[in-house]
């Protein structure tokens, strides 16, 4: 079965710090993957996306991530955090045209001013 | 373009009793996904639905159904409510072509006392 392990659960940066969030996955086959984002207050939005080609895929607000097929790997990063970056993010994969996306446990952010 | 609405946003229930929880997908979506979002847990596959056939179903109990309709709305209900079924529900869109991108709502919070 399809998995998805996020290794922080809770992270503390102060700004302009540089941030890591681990993500691996469990399946075999080809698979697409992406990290959402939830603001405080507000709904799920996607910050990025992996389907194919270029394994270092840039998103919104900065983020950036890498998929590394041989590690089952897709670790989000961002050279320098700011306040507002304060969330919830969460790795997620999707078999390539299967139809139940499966979630991390998420990684709470807080980026102190 | 109208994003994912759902309904209601909040709900008290007590133990025992049924609740039914409605989403509206974005204009064009077909595809719609529940997930359960607990603190810690992340995000649980409930079921997906397309063209109104269930197409995945996650590893819930009998008591938590869905159905969508001709128009792409989609309802679930959970029967038998327990303490443990107090969570945010979300509901996601999606359409083909995006490689499973899901478009989210805020999410019904239901709460079981």
């Amino acid at each position: 079965a399809q998995s998805v392990s996020q290794h922080n659960h809770h992270v503390i940066l102060s700004e302009a710090a540089s941030l890591e969030l681990g993500c691996n996955y469990s399946y075999g086959g080809t698979v697409n993957l992406f990290w959402y984002v939830q603001y405080p207050g507000q709904h799920l939005q996607l910050l990025l996306k992996y389907f194919s080609g270029d394994p270092l895929v840039k998103g919104i607000k900065g983020f950036e991530a890498e998929f590394i097929k041989s590690k089952f790997s897709f670790n989000l990063r961002k050279p320098s955090v700011q306040w507002s970056d304060t969330a919830e993010y969460f790795c997620a994969v999707i078999s390539t045209g299967g139809f139940k996306t499966i979630f991390g446990a998420g990684t709470r952010l807080f980026v102190k001013a | 373009k109208a994003g994912v609405t759902q309904t209601p946003r909040y709900l008290i229930k007590t133990r025992g009793q049924q609740v039914t929880l409605s989403c509206s997908p974005i204009s064009g979506h077909r595809s719609v996904s529940w997930y359960q979002q607990t603190p810690g847990q992340g995000l649980q596959f409930l079921f997906e639905y397309f063209s109104e056939t269930q197409r995945n179903k996650g590893n819930f109990p009998g008591r938590f159904s869905g159905r969508q309709f001709s128009n792409s709305r989609s309802e679930m209900n959970v029967s038998t409510l327990e303490l443990g079924d107090s969570a945010l529900y979300l509901c996601a869109s999606s359409s083909p072509g995006v490689g499973g991108e899901l478009f989210f709502g805020e999410g019904s919070r239901l709460t079981v006392l």
